[in-house]
């Protein structure tokens, strides 16, 4: 079974394509992201989303945007897609055990190339 | 701006030596640090963690030591073994908040 599934796994597309990348867990958490892995290797959180709130980092353009449609799921999408987008986009998922202390929950990984 | 930093690209050992894994971080608010794994085509996978209060954690073969003074964190692995072969991440955040910083990651190739 699956704890954090994302889907597709590949994704090649143009230029000025809208996109979406799904993502599910099964763990029963109640925050969801989603993070950027550059080219650098470096992993840059977008969004942290649960039922309260939905924080999204300054940097990211808003051309994307997380829909929840339940507490098990959190979508990334991406309108006007550019050549910089390429990238690897993880999914996680986290339940607070002691305040501010958590563990995130990886999924595989969803690698976006645009061309 | 990185506030989590791991330095060393790479690392590479023999099977059964100590891999040491070293990461720096420049917030001193960070107060949760923990380190995870990440094999080709999969997410990172969470390996162990550490509070602020404390100065080691220990789990089977897996040791994360946190020095605040020098703001520095390490893993341990001993004895390594060739599956422990992967990229593993640093990671910190403040109490109650979201915002996760990973450093680049280093990758250890443990030679059989």
């Amino acid at each position: 079974d699956t704890a954090v599934s994302q889907t597709p796994k590949y994704l090649v597309t143009q230029m000025g394509n809208d996109k979406s990348i799904k993502c599910e867990q099964n763990l029963g958490h109640d925050t969801m992201y989603w993070y950027k892995q550059d080219s650098k290797k470096f992993l840059k959180i977008m969004f942290s989303y649960n039922n309260k709130e939905l924080i999204i980092n300054e940097t990211v353009p808003n051309r994307f945007s997380p829909k929840s449609p339940d507490k098990a799921h959190l979508n990334l999408h991406i309108n006007s897609l550019e050549l910089g987008d390429s990238a690897v986009y993880f999914c996680a998922s986290s339940q607070k055990r002691v305040a501010g202390q958590e563990t995130q929950y990886f999924g595989p990984g969803t690698r976006l190339l645009v061309l | 701006d990185q506030q989590v930093k791991q330095n060393s690209p790479s690392l590479s050992v023999q099977e059964g030596r100590i891999s040491i894994l070293n990461c720096d971080y420049t917030n001193s608010m960070f107060d949760y640090f923990l380190w995870y794994k990440k094999y080709p085509a999969e997410g990172p996978t969470f390996l162990i963690s550490i509070s602020s209060i404390k100065d080691k954690n220990e789990d089977g073969r897996f040791t994360v030591f946190l020095n605040k003074s020098a703001k520095h964190l390490s893993l341990h692995i001993v004895p390594s073994q060739p599956g422990d072969s992967a990229v593993y991440f640093c990671a910190a955040s403040v109490y109650n908040n979201n915002d996760m910083r990973f450093g680049a990651g280093t990758r250890l190739t443990v030679k059989p």
